[in-house]
């Protein structure tokens, strides 16, 4: 278990509305990622951190902001949801002694209608 | 950039057979890791192995095998004996070391359906 918990774990909202994910970790770990996961895909990042407000965008950034404010929070919000948006978002840590290896959380299904 | 291909969208094999799922990988940095992760049918994402790119020594574990080429960019994964509860996607990622923070490249998955 790495300690790693996601919030909501099953959200639906309208087109349009802001939305917030939060992703909490016990651990005390210095990087934290927010992946997405769409049929076809993979997972594909989003934002990663690297340390309490250091944070940078990653391959599908588009839409979506995060922030960082203490090392165990790492919040994924995207600004207006779109349908497009519709996915099943991971969050994770990197744990590990110069070769980080990433535990993940048990995922957010989001559902923008 | 960075790539890692799964050829393999789907495999279906009979309980005890043995299988392997593919993968190649294309990344210009001389030191990088390679992992695979399962995500059963619950949904949730689990850590299997991580490999160095300077440690090319095969490792099994169990039932899972994993083979690591450089000479032919593959990171490939042999389930021997396969059983029902094999039955999962598995994803085969690239990181490179810390340079770019150990952000990790996914393929796009192999769905494993192990029938009884």
């Amino acid at each position: 278990d790495a300690g790693i918990t996601q919030s909501p774990r099953h959200k639906v909202t309208e087109t349009g509305t802001p939305v917030t994910l939060r992703c909490h970790q016990t651990e005390n770990h210095r990087y934290m990622y927010w992946y997405r996961q769409d049929p076809g895909h993979g997972l594909r990042l989003i934002h990663y951190s690297y340390g309490v407000k250091d944070t940078d965008k990653g391959e599908v950034s588009d839409g979506y902001s995060v922030s960082r404010s203490k090392t165990e929070d790492f919040l994924l919000t995207l600004e207006s949801a779109t349908s497009s948006q519709t996915s099943v978002y991971f969050c994770a840590i990197g744990r590990g002694d110069g070769a980080y290896e990433q535990y993940f959380g048990p995922g957010t299904r989001l559902t923008v209608t | 950039a960075q790539k890692v291909t799964q050829a393999q969208t789907e495999i279906s094999v009979v309980e005890k057979e043995d299988v392997t799922l593919d993968c190649v990988y294309e990344t210009r940095d001389t030191t990088y890791y390679l992992f695979w992760y399962k995500q059963p049918p619950s949904g949730e994402l689990v850590f299997l192995i991580r490999r160095n790119s300077f440690d090319e020594q095969n490792e099994i574990s169990g039932r899972y095998s994993w083979n690591f080429q450089k000479s032919t960019s593959s990171f490939n994964f042999t389930i021997t004996a396969s059983q029902v509860v094999d039955s999962a996607v598995y994803f085969c990622a690239l990181s490179d070391s810390g340079g770019s923070n150990y952000k990790l490249t996914f393929g796009k998955g192999t769905l494993l359906t192990v029938n009884p």
